[in-house]
């Protein structure tokens, strides 16, 4: 089947800038997203980026598609310790209704 | 406010019991989905619907049933709860095969003894 695939952690200073990686194997990819988790909630959606288009930015996010090498990142400048959670990468090909998501970047910020 | 609502957020059950986990949205999103997080796993598909009568097994649904008798309404029925269900249980729901990506409930946290 279809893979997603995330490095587990990454660990990041406060004011720093904060990339977490993810690619995937499905050519088909239509849609893509990242989603946010804190501690003891459900996912939240941040952000998501069309297949059609190469870059997203949206207040201190930046999402940066790369079909040929099928790789998504999600880019957070100045982060915080607020920004401190689980990050999953997600996408859904074409004609499906059901998304594989990543297992999950933790993310730590420490002052 | 509108959102997906699961309830309850909390669950212990004893081996053999059975129980439903409920879930509700209020967005008429045709599509709706259970997941169970586990450390180290991920979320898991357990089952889906993309409308109401319609539902689908998912990666993994030994041990779970669902129905979907209307549009807001997406039950998760444990027949027999077995130690290994315990784990985080998510429902999901989206409009239009997500292409404005998907919502989830805030979970139920299931301890199986």
């Amino acid at each position: 089947g279809e893979d997603v695939e995330q490095s587990l952690f990454l660990s990041v200073r406060e004011g720093d800038s904060s990339v977490i990686n993810c690619t995937y194997t499905d050519s088909s990819s239509t849609y893509l997203y990242w989603y946010k988790q804190e501690p003891g909630a459900g996912l939240q959606l941040l952000t998501y980026i069309f297949s059609n288009m190469d870059m997203k930015q949206d207040q201190r996010l930046t999402v940066l598609l790369n079909k040929k090498d099928k790789h998504l990142s999600l880019r957070i400048a100045d982060t915080q310790t607020g920004d401190s959670a689980i990050y999953f990468c997600a996408e859904r090909g074409r004609g499906s209704y059901i998304p594989t998501f990543g297992r999950g970047t933790s993310l730590i910020v420490h002052p | 406010n509108a959102g997906v609502t699961q309830t309850p957020k909390f669950q212990v059950l004893k081996t053999g019991q059975s129980m439903t986990l409920q879930c509700a949205q209020d967005m008429n999103h045709e599509y709706m989905s259970w997941y169970r997080q586990d450390p180290g796993m991920g979320l898991r598909l357990i089952h889906y619907s993309v409308g109401a009568g319609i539902t689908d097994q998912g990666e993994v649904p030994n041990g779970y049933n669902v129905s979907r008798s209307t549009t807001e309404d997406f039950p998760l029925r444990l027949l027999s709860a077995a130690p290994s269900q315990t784990s985080v249980y998510f429902c999901a729901s989206s409009y239009a095969q997500g292409i404005y990506g998907y919502t989830f409930g805030s979970g139920t946290r299931l301890t199986v003894v």
